[in-house]
């Protein structure tokens, strides 16, 4: 079965700072990658996903991730946060195998201070 | 409307209560999930089906039920309500063909509090 790991629960930025939140998986095979974002008071929207070619991949409002194989991670960057980027990020991968079920890290709560 | 629905928004309840909350999808996907959330522990699997007459236990099912009364509804039954159930219950669709490609489509939560 597949894990993920978020490196840090919280997060604080001033507006205008960059940002890169963590993400490392545990599994043996190939995977999907996604990121999803929560709005406060909301539910959970798709930020950005990998599931094959280029390893670099770009989202909505700015976001982009990497895929590092080797290093297991997917990392989230976003050169310059505003206040409405307050949210929390979740992390979550599932098996490349048609039956596999999404595994969520257990999100970072970023504040981005005005 | 929204893709996929979930009822109630809101319900307090009372311990030892059996409650039922629904979720229904107008996204014509075969696979149905019910996660719950908790501060610091992120979304956790209940239960899932991958088409109506398949139904199967996700990483804390104990204390819960589900039933496919259809493939568009998918709703999740706690027997017997207690305290440390109070949590964000989302319910969550994907596509058989294309879940690795598209993701899950969530619901916009149902926020349980047993007292």
């Amino acid at each position: 079965a597949q894990s993920v790991s978020q490196h840090n629960h919280h997060v604080i930025l001033s507006e205008a700072a960059s940002l890169e939140l963590g993400c490392n998986y545990s599994y043996g095979g190939t995977v999907n990658l996604f990121w999803y974002v929560q709005y406060p008071g909301q539910h959970l929207q798709l930020l950005l996903k990998y599931f094959s070619g280029d390893p670099l991949v770009k989202g909505i409002k700015g976001f982009e991730a990497e895929f590092i194989k080797s290093k297991f991670s997917f990392n989230l960057r976003k050169p310059s946060v505003q206040w409405s980027d307050t949210a929390e990020y979740f992390c979550a991968v599932n098996a490349n195998s048609g039956y596999s079920t999404l595994t969520f890290g257990k999100g970072t709560m970023l504040l981005v201070s005005p | 409307d929204a893709d996929v629905t979930q009822t109630p928004r809101n319900r307090i309840t009372k311990t030892g209560k059996r409650i039922m909350l629904e979720c229904s999808q107008t996204k014509g996907h075969d696979r149905m999930y019910w996660y719950r959330q908790d501060p610091g522990l992120g979304l956790r699997l209940i239960y899932y089906s991958f088409d109506v007459k398949d139904i199967n236990k996700g990483e804390i099912s104990d204390g819960y039920s589900v039933s496919r009364q259809a493939q568009a509804k998918f709703s999740l039954s706690l027997e017997s309500a207690i305290p440390n159930q109070t949590a964000l219950y989302f319910c969550a669709t994907s596509d058989a063909t294309r879940t690795g490609s598209y993701g899950y489509t969530f619901g916009s939560g149902t926020r349980l509090t047993v007292v």
